[in-house]
């Protein structure tokens, strides 16, 4: 079966501080991945995702993510904290049938500090 | 294009309540799904569909009940409200052929 886990439900940066979400995943065949941003009383927004080619992938806002199979990780980075970064991150992989179920992590907060 | 709306946005409910959250996309997509998100939890899986017609469990089924009869509906049912379904619930679409979901608003049900 599949899972996500996230390292650290809160994280706080300064503002133009490096931005660092741990995720690590299982899974018995290639995973596809997933991450989604909600802000304050909004549903989910992905922010970028791994399907299959290049390792790195780049989202919005600045964000990018690296799909490292030897580590099965998939950590988030941002390499300046805005405050309209503060919300709750989630890390999620796609189920391993063709029904496209989301399996997610916990979730981080990000608090940013002015 | 609305997207996937979902209504209604909040609710409290007293024990042993029925209700129905709405969930209606205009994106003509295939699959949709249903999930709940509790504090410090992540989301899980209630109830999909793979189309009109099609519905299967996911992760916490029990106390819930889908229908599927077009392609941008999909209700979710709650037939005896418990404290323990307090939650935000979240409706999903996606295309059959993409692997990018998206998300209503959420509905916000207290059970009291």
């Amino acid at each position: 079966a599949q899972s996500v886990t996230q390292l650290g439900s809160h994280v706080s940066v300064s503002e133009g501080a490096l931005v660092l979400l741990r995720c690590n995943y299982s899974s018995s065949v290639p995973p596809y991945l997933f991450w989604y941003v909600q802000y304050p009383n909004q549903g989910l927004q992905l922010l970028l995702k791994y399907t299959t080619g290049a390792t790195l992938v780049k989202g919005i806002n600045g964000f990018e993510a690296e799909f490292k199979k030897s580590e099965t990780s998939f950590h988030l980075t941002k390499p300046s904290a805005h405050m309209s970064d503060a919300a709750e991150y989630f890390c999620a992989v796609s189920d391993e049938g063709n029904t496209g179920k989301l399996i997610f992590g916990q979730g981080t907060t990000l608090q940013v500090k002015p | 294009n609305a997207g996937v709306t979902q209504t209604p946005k909040f609710r409290i409910l007293k024990i042993g309540q029925s209700m129905t959250l709405q969930c209606t996309q205009d994106m003509n997509h295939n699959y949709m799904y249903w999930y709940r998100q509790d504090p410090g939890m992540g989301l899980k899986l209630i109830y999909y569909s793979v189309g009109a017609g099609i519905t299967d469990k996911g992760e916490v089924p029990n106390g819930y009940n889908v229908s599927r009869s077009t392609t941008e509906d999909f209700p979710l049912r709650l037939e005896l409200a418990a404290p323990s379904q307090t939650s935000v619930y979240f409706c999903a679409s996606k295309e059959r052929v993409t692997d990018t979901q998206y998300f209503g608003p959420g509905t916000r049900l207290t059970v009291l």
